[in-house]
């Protein structure tokens, strides 16, 4: 069974200060990660990972992937108010045969950053 | 691109009432929807799989007949929850993998959920 595992689970800093969110996986037939924020409504797609060691990168959140040591992080630097969410970090099985492709999640981390 | 849209975002129904849940991939064609049911500070747990043109596939534990998909189009899911009883009162999230776009299919674009409150 695919396994992802998120830390930490919840994380409070103050604006300006960056942050740093890992996510490991165990899964077989790896293909890519996911990371998403939640606000209040539904999870709002961040990045699609798919090879080790490049960076994606958009405004001040970027992320990279360790397919070696089966992880990744998600960081924030600079961070606003605006930026408290949870982050979720998911796996996609393999499509094919009776699989969608349906995701597996990890815990999610709950960032909050006070003014 | 890649917008899901949900309709009702917001519903309240009476004890043993249907409530049907639709589910639409705006600017690209879904032969793949999920539905997932979120409680209060808990992550997301997959429901079903919703197949365009067949069956849906129910994850163990959750009741097909009370739960009915339909996919009846490249562009549309729905969820009805038949007879409500307020242990259904969630958040429910439907997703789309976008096939043309981002890699290959394997990113799902969430809709913005609708909170279901069965009194």
């Amino acid at each position: 069974e695919d396994k992802v595992v998120q830390s930490p689970l919840s994380l409070v800093v103050h604006e300006g200060d960056t942050v740093t969110l890992n996510c490991s996986y165990e899964v077989t037939n790896f293909r890519s990660l996911l990371w998403y924020k939640q606000e209040k409504k539904a999870p709002t797609f961040l990045f699609m990972l798919t090879s080790s060691g490049i960076e994606k990168k958009s405004g001040r959140l970027s992320s990279i992937l360790d397919k070696k040591e089966l992880f990744s992080i998600l960081n924030i630097t600079a961070t606003q108010t605006g930026d408290s969410a949870v982050y979720l970090c998911a796996v996609p099985d393999k499509a094919g045969g009776t699989s969608y492709g349906k995701l597996t999640f990890g815990q999610g981390t709950i960032l909050t950053v006070h003014p | 691109g890649a917008v899901v849209s949900q309709h009702p975002s917001r519903v309240i129904c009476k004890s043993g009432t249907s409530v049907k849940i639709e589910c639409r991939s705006l600017d690209f064609q879904a032969t793949t929807m999920f539905w997932y049911r979120q409680f209060p500070k808990q992550s997301l747990m997959l429901m079903a799989t919703s197949n365009e043109g067949s069956k849906a596939t129910y994850e163990q534990g959750v009741e097909k007949d009370k739960f009915l998909i339909n996919h009846a189009s490249l562009t549309l899911s729905t969820l009805t929850v038949t007879s409500a009883h307020p242990e259904d009162s969630s958040f429910y999230i439907c997703s789309a993998r976008d096939y043309a776009t981002s890699g290959g299919g394997e990113t799902q674009y969430f809709g913005p959920g609708t909170r279901l409150l069965v009194l």
